[in-house]
């Protein structure tokens, strides 16, 4: 079955460490997205990507990065530097049809919490 | 600045219709999606508007105006399985989405 797949489902940092979220796509999707979804505050953009090898920041981009080396590939690493990573994460990804993006389909989210 | 509007909660009983509304301020304007969440789990995408008016699909609706900034989600025969958030999104100049804080539908038996 062809989707978006996030690993782990939940995840635990500890003060001070970087972690990395996985997601994985076999839809042939062009472009990818990450967002954090916080309790009252909808989806707020991180990250996102059109094509390989870039990417642009969000309006939340501050203590996270991201890659893009594959197609099928954006993990995102949420870094030290970012002071309150408890949120639910979300990566979409959406094809391109005639220079438009299609709508965003979205993986089943990342729980992150700090011990 | 980039603002979208939507009732925070709304409340509905088995069988009845309702209508969600979403209004707009955007930079751009690439078309209006609506997607549904149930708690914990990935927004799945319900409609798409890019041109004024009504787009129907089963027991959902949606409808655009882009004159007036405004969108609804037009919920029939409601199930309780339609207990959800909802959520409008805009896409501006780029390709990502912006999205509105969602509004939380509870259905009564």
């Amino acid at each position: 079955d062809g989707g978006i797949t996030q690993s782990p489902k939940y995840l635990f940092r500890k003060e001070g460490q970087n972690v990395t979220l996985s997601c994985e796509q076999n839809l042939n999707h062009d472009a990818m997205y990450w967002y954090r979804q916080d309790p009252g505050q909808g989806l707020r953009l991180i990250y996102y990507s059109q094509i390989v090898n870039d990417f642009q920041k969000g309006d939340i981009a501050e203590g996270y990065s991201v890659s893009r080396e594959k197609k099928e590939s954006f993990p995102l690493t949420v870094t030290s530097a970012q002071k309150n990573p408890t949120a639910f994460y979300l990566c979409a990804s959406s094809p391109r049809t005639g220079g438009f993006f299609q709508p965003q389909h979205f993986g089943d989210g990342t729980r992150l919490s700090i011990l | 600045g980039q603002n979208i509007d939507q009732p925070t909660e709304m409340t509905a009983t088995e069988g009845a219709i309702v209508q969600i509304n979403c209004t707009y301020q955007t930079s751009g304007f690439n078309g209006l999606f609506w997607y549904q969440q149930h708690a914990g789990e990935a927004p799945t995408f319900l409609s798409y508007n890019v041109l004024d008016g009504l787009e129907e699909k089963g027991r959902f609706s949606s409808f655009l105006s882009r004159s007036k900034g405004y969108s609804y989600l037009l919920l029939k025969e409601l199930q309780m399985k339609d207990s959800a958030s909802y959520l409008c999104a805009v896409r501006d100049t780029g390709t990502a989405l912006i999205f509105g804080k969602g509004t939380t539908l509870s259905v009564s038996s």
